[in-house]
């Protein structure tokens, strides 16, 4: 069975600071993987997505960027952490033999102080 | 005009009662639908998937898809203490994205 793993679960920075959350997926080769945010209260942004090694589409211009060493690891960076950058951290993945399911890791909550 | 959009919370029901979601999508090529749930600070997690106009039923649970007036619906029947949580409609507009509604917030009554 396949497994999504984040670290790290929680996570408090000071502004300014670097930021990196990595998330890894088990049982599966070659999946599809997000992130999103979700600020207190809100919905589900779309961050960036990734459909193979080295392939990065980002949704949303801002101070985030993401990588993908190997096919199932995707790390979401940050050079300067901003206030606004608080949030639940999901990470999730999608087969490409299916019809569009996504399946999230448990997520890392960063506050930014 | 928000691409997915959900029946605004929060919803109380009382135990034993049927929880009625809606969920509507402004993409008329849209395929594949699913709902999601999720506990206070977890994780979202899925609970169904529809891809065909009509009803799939899952235990308690019931989706609805009308793909003619892009609706889709979540039925919760017997509706438990442990169903309190946010329901979230994702709607896949690609082959690669999925749109989220708001989420809807679910408390039921013991």
């Amino acid at each position: 069975s396949q497994t999504i793993h984040q670290w790290p679960a929680t996570l408090v920075q000071p502004v300014g600071s670097p930021l990196s959350l990595e998330c890894t997926v088990e049982g599966t080769s070659n999946p599809n993987l997000y992130w999103y945010r979700q600020a207190a209260g809100r919905g589900l942004q779309l961050l960036f997505y990734s459909v193979g090694i080295g392939q990065i589409s980002s949704e949303v211009p801002q101070n985030l960027s993401a990588s993908r060493p190997q096919d199932r690891q995707f790390i979401l960076s940050s050079k300067k952490l901003l206030l606004s950058d608080s949030g639940f951290y999901l990470c999730a993945w999608q087969s490409t033999r299916e019809l569009g399911e996504q399946y999230f890791g448990p997520g890392t909550r960063l506050t930014v102080t | 005009q928000k691409e997915v959009e959900q029946n605004s919370g929060p919803l109380s029901v009382p135990e034993g009662a049927i929880a009625s979601l809606n969920c509507t999508y402004s993409d008329r090529v849209s395929q594949s639908f699913f709902w999601y749930r999720q506990y206070s600070g977890k994780s979202p997690e899925l609970i169904m998937s529809i891809y065909s106009n009509g009803d799939k039923e899952d235990g308690r649970f019931t989706a609805q898809l009308n793909k003619a007036s892009q609706y889709v619906s979540l039925l919760i029947r017997d509706s438990q203490p442990s169903d309190s949580a946010t329901y979230l409609c994702a709607v896949n507009m690609n082959d690669y994205k999925l749109s989220f509604g708001a989420g809807t917030t679910v408390t039921v009554r013991a």
